[in-house]
């Protein structure tokens, strides 16, 4: 079966860097996204990786290892404004997305 | 206004009920998609479409209907709604499903069935 893991939940410290992991087993591979999703509102677009490497993009930055399932993404500089859930998505090999249950950020000031 | 709107914003419906959600985008996006997102799980594919005049199940498909009679229009059908269809519905929508196209969320629909 297909299958993506990220923790529950995570807490960090305003104006810290918190890393968030994702690990997957997907039949096939074409992408891997990760969204943020504020309380009671859409998930929005952040980043995507096709291939292994880091990817950045101002205080945000996302990893991929093909070859582990692995993924992470990394925020600096933390505000409150972050605190949201964090879905990992995956492309399979019929274009569909498959996403993981999502990581909740919890921001203390 | 670009984007996708939704409608209705939230429902509560009697089981048995028959129920249409609303979806609309003015990108002109090729794809578009239904997800239900549930307490602890991950969003979840019910119904999507490549193009216009075509459609395909997803992986919770069982009680829903859609169509997709123009770009635009993506209505998804409850013919019989039951308690376990309790959820937060979003449409989304994209330009293509190859590559990095991302996909762009409406605002939900949050459906209560007693």
């Amino acid at each position: 079966g297909q299958n993506i893991d990220q923790p529950t939940e995570m807490t960090a410290t305003e104006g810290a860097i918190v890393q968030i992991n994702c690990t997957y087993q997907t039949s096939g591979f074409n992408g891997l996204f990760w969204y943020q999703q504020h309380a009671g509102e859409a998930p929005t677009f952040l980043s995507y990786n096709v291939l292994d490497g880091l990817e950045e993009k101002g205080r945000f930055s996302s990893f991929l290892s093909r070859s582990k399932g692995y993924s992470y993404l990394l925020l600096k500089e933390l505000q409150m404004k972050d605190s949201a859930s964090y879905l990992c998505a995956v492309k399979d090999s019929n274009y569909q997305l498959i996403w993981g249950a999502g990581t909740k950020l919890i921001i203390k000031p | 206004i670009a984007g996708i709107t939704q409608a209705p914003t939230s429902q509560i419906l009697a089981a048995g009920r028959r129920m249409t959600l609303r979806c609309t985008q003015d990108m002109r996006h090729n794809a578009m998609y239904w997800y239900r997102q549930d307490l602890g799980l991950g969003l979840r594919l019910i119904h999507y479409s490549n193009t216009a005049g075509t459609t395909g199940k997803g992986e919770v498909p069982d009680g829903y209907s859609v169509s997709r009679a123009n770009t635009d229009d993506f209505p998804l059908t409850l013919a019989s709604a039951v308690p376990s269809q309790t959820s937060v519905y979003f449409c989304a929508s994209s330009d293509s499903t190859s590559g990095d196209n991302e996909q762009f969320f409406g605002p939900g629909t949050r459906l209560t069935v007693l």
